[in-house]
């Protein structure tokens, strides 16, 4: 299958610092990436949609100022935890699918976020 | 709106078959998958199955889609101890959007 790569595996960072998480698909032209949030021991939940060249489209309570999300291009889709707190600490996994080819979603490897 | 259940624990013996369950209510879905998670580790995914299909078996796993009750189940046969680990099933209606079962922690004993 296709790769998406997430960068960085791990990363910790003080509070009210802010945090850019990258996800990148390697071999084929993402034209929707997915991010989601999953808190221990839960299921994955989606926190936002973005297209390639457009604004991303927010899950409710979904705090858009905080979570800023750019799509710039078609192999590149970042994550700004901005301000982070400590219950900003979880593990976040994107997926990137290409509607051209009508694929299926390919996951990145996730980062775990840790916030001291 | 769109909800996937599952059961949260399954306990097998190795050797044995294991079967995970999983409910969701959205008929729109075209694919249906399942995802194996290790801890701290990110999502793999085993395999998945179009919705106008009832049956996919790849090597060890079985997949069986009741799309009529939708009902989806994968089955592994001669589970071993490296199975261990959290499976999550998912349906896709919306070209990549997957909503996620809470995922059913499945504990293989020697």
């Amino acid at each position: 299958g296709a790769v998406v790569s997430q960068h960085p595996s791990w990363v910790i960072c003080k509070s009210g610092t802010s945090v850019k998480i990258e996800c990148r698909s390697l071999d084929f032209q993402a034209t929707t990436m997915f991010w989601y949030r999953q808190f221990p021991k839960q299921s994955l939940m989606l926190m936002a949609t973005s297209n390639e060249g457009s604004k991303a489209t927010y899950e409710q309570g979904v705090e858009k100022d905080k979570f800023l999300i750019n799509h710039a291009s078609l192999t590149l889709s970042t994550l700004t935890v901005t301000s982070a707190h400590p219950e900003d600490s979880s593990f976040y996994i994107c997926s990137a699918s290409s509607r051209q080819a009508n694929t299926e979603a390919f996951f990145g490897q996730g980062t775990r976020l840790t916030v001291v | 709106g769109e909800d996937v259940e599952q059961s949260l624990f399954l306990s097998v013996r190795e050797g044995d078959s294991s079967v995970i369950n999983c409910t969701y209510t959205d008929s729109s879905s075209t694919y249906l998958y399942w995802y194996k998670q290790e801890p701290g580790a990110g999502l793999q995914l085993l395999t998945y199955i179009f919705s106008n299909m009832d049956m996919k078996q790849d090597q060890r796993l079985t997949v069986l889609l009741n799309k009529k009750d939708k009902h989806l189940s994968l089955r592994i046969a001669d589970t071993q101890t490296g199975d261990s680990a959290i499976y999550f099933c998912a349906e896709d209606n919306q070209g990549g959007k997957l909503i996620f079962g809470q995922g059913t922690e499945l504990s293989v004993k020697p």
